[in-house]
């Protein structure tokens, strides 16, 4: 069993506040994701890293930014919210290997933009 | 980059049937292909993968078949239960630049009436 928090489970905050999403993995996993799943379902990349100080941007633009400072922790930030933010945002992450490893995922932050 | 496709967006099965779900995708250079449920309120998780080497795997009531000619893939549960009932997401993973990145398919919402 993956090993994957995310806080806060949900959050409702008014228009223009600053936001972080917290992700943390106590596997020692090199590499992090951030999803972004609207309300169809469909889960889309906004954003990952394959390790300490690597982030890059994902298949989906979003107006958040992330940082990883520590293996275990990617926190996902909103610098200013607007409702267009409301969504459900997912954290995963996945051990580097010599064959494919899967992704294994935390159980989301629902988050309503006011 | 990869597509998937999947299909049905929604699926509907008596108690002890079978259930089907299909994936396309588009690169060819696609060689794994993970499938996760996702009950409410919780994030995906993994239940089966296959790689591109292999035809065909089991376990216990759920197999995935690959046609890699086709480029498609099957998610089968045998003798459903009620606790099946959750919402079922194929993907694949690119080899080359895009390492480690799954491409997600729109998921289908699967339930399963006792």
């Amino acid at each position: 069993e993956a090993d994957i928090y995310q806080t806060p489970r949900y959050l409702v905050i008014g228009t223009g506040k600053k936001i972080t999403l917290e992700c943390s993995q106590t596997m020692g996993h090199d590499k992090m994701y951030w999803y972004q799943q609207d309300p169809g379902m469909e889960l889309h990349l906004i954003h990952y890293s394959y390790g300490v100080n690597s982030t890059e941007k994902g298949d989906l633009s979003s107006e958040s930014t992330v940082s990883r400072i520590r293996t275990e922790h990617f926190p996902l930030t909103l610098e200013s919210a607007r409702p267009s933010h409301t969504s459900q945002y997912l954290c995963a992450s996945s051990e580097t290997g010599v064959s494919d490893q899967p992704q294994h995922f935390g159980d989301g932050t629902r988050l309503s933009i006011l | 980059g990869e597509n998937v496709e999947q299909h049905p967006s929604t699926l509907s099965v008596q108690e002890g049937d079978s259930a089907v779900i299909k994936c396309t995708y588009s690169d060819s250079a696609s060689n794994y292909f993970p499938w996760y449920k996702q009950e409410l309120g919780k994030g995906p998780q993994l239940i089966i993968d296959i790689r591109s080497n292999v035809g065909e795997k089991k376990d216990q009531r759920i197999a995935v078949t690959l046609n890699k000619t086709a480029k498609h893939f099957s998610l089968h549960i045998t003798e459903t239960q009620p606790e099946d009932s959750a919402v079922y997401f194929c993907a694949g993973r690119s080899g080359g630049t895009s390492y480690g990145k799954l491409t997600f398919g729109q998921g289908t919402i699967l339930t399963v009436h006792p």
